[in-house]
């Protein structure tokens, strides 16, 4: 059974700083994986999508990196902002996508 | 990407009466639809998936018989908690199954309270 671990469970920083987002996976045959964004109260908003055979994808201020055969992805967001401020999730898919539990992040302008 | 519309978007029922949650998927036919459940501070998990005319197939530990799904054509599908009771409170999320290998879009998700 696919396990999805998300470090850190929380984070605050200032405005204008580097965001540094951790999603680790224990079974390596994924399809894809997938950041999205969750405001509170609200649905998912897909951030980023990186297929098995990518090694990372770029939108913007996002990136995110793949390593699949160490079961790891990170998100960076460059130059936080107070509306960046949500919470981050990341998922993959072996067709049914299995998900960690999320970064909540707070940007204090 | 995917339009899909899910409502409502927040319902507060009394305990043992029956909530149905409805997603339609806008702009393409979608032969499956994934429901989700999210608690607290906890991630989103798969109940069960639902295929177009035909029987949903549910994860383990989820009971069919209190989360009746029904899928009756390629834009609908439709959740319902009956008997409710307040450990039912959750987030009940949807998503239309759109192939393996292609990016995921969700409802707007329906908060419900069963007081």
């Amino acid at each position: 059974k696919q396990e999805v671990t998300q470090i850190p469970a929380a984070l605050s920083v200032p405005e204008g700083e580097n965001l540094v987002l951790n999603c680790s996976f224990t079974d390596s045959a994924i399809y894809n994986l997938q950041w999205f964004r969750q405001d509170p109260g609200k649905g998912l908003t897909s951030l980023l999508l990186i297929q098995s055979s990518q090694r990372e994808q770029t939108s913007g201020r996002l990136n995110a990196s793949l390593d699949k055969s160490s079961g790891r992805s990170t998100l960076y967001i460059a130059a936080s902002q107070p509306g960046d401020s949500a919470t981050y999730l990341c998922a993959v898919s072996d067709y049914k996508l299995s998900f960690g539990a999320g970064t909540t992040v707070t940007v204090r302008a | 990407g995917a339009v899909v519309s899910q409502h409502p978007s927040r319902v507060i029922c009394k305990s043992g009466t029956s909530v149905k949650i409805e997603c339609r998927s806008l702009d393409f036919q979608a032969t499956t639809m994934f429901w989700y459940r999210q608690f607290p501070k906890q991630s989103l998990m798969l109940m069960a998936t639902s295929n177009e005319g035909s029987k949903a197939t549910y994860e383990q530990g989820v009971e069919k018989d209190k989360f009746l799904i029904n899928h009756a054509s390629l834009t609908l599908s439709t959740l319902t908690v009956t008997s409710a009771h307040p450990e039912d409170s959750s987030f009940y999320i949807c998503s239309p199954g759109q192939g393996a290998n292609t990016e995921a879009f969700f409802g707007q998700g329906t908060r419900l309270t069963v007081v």
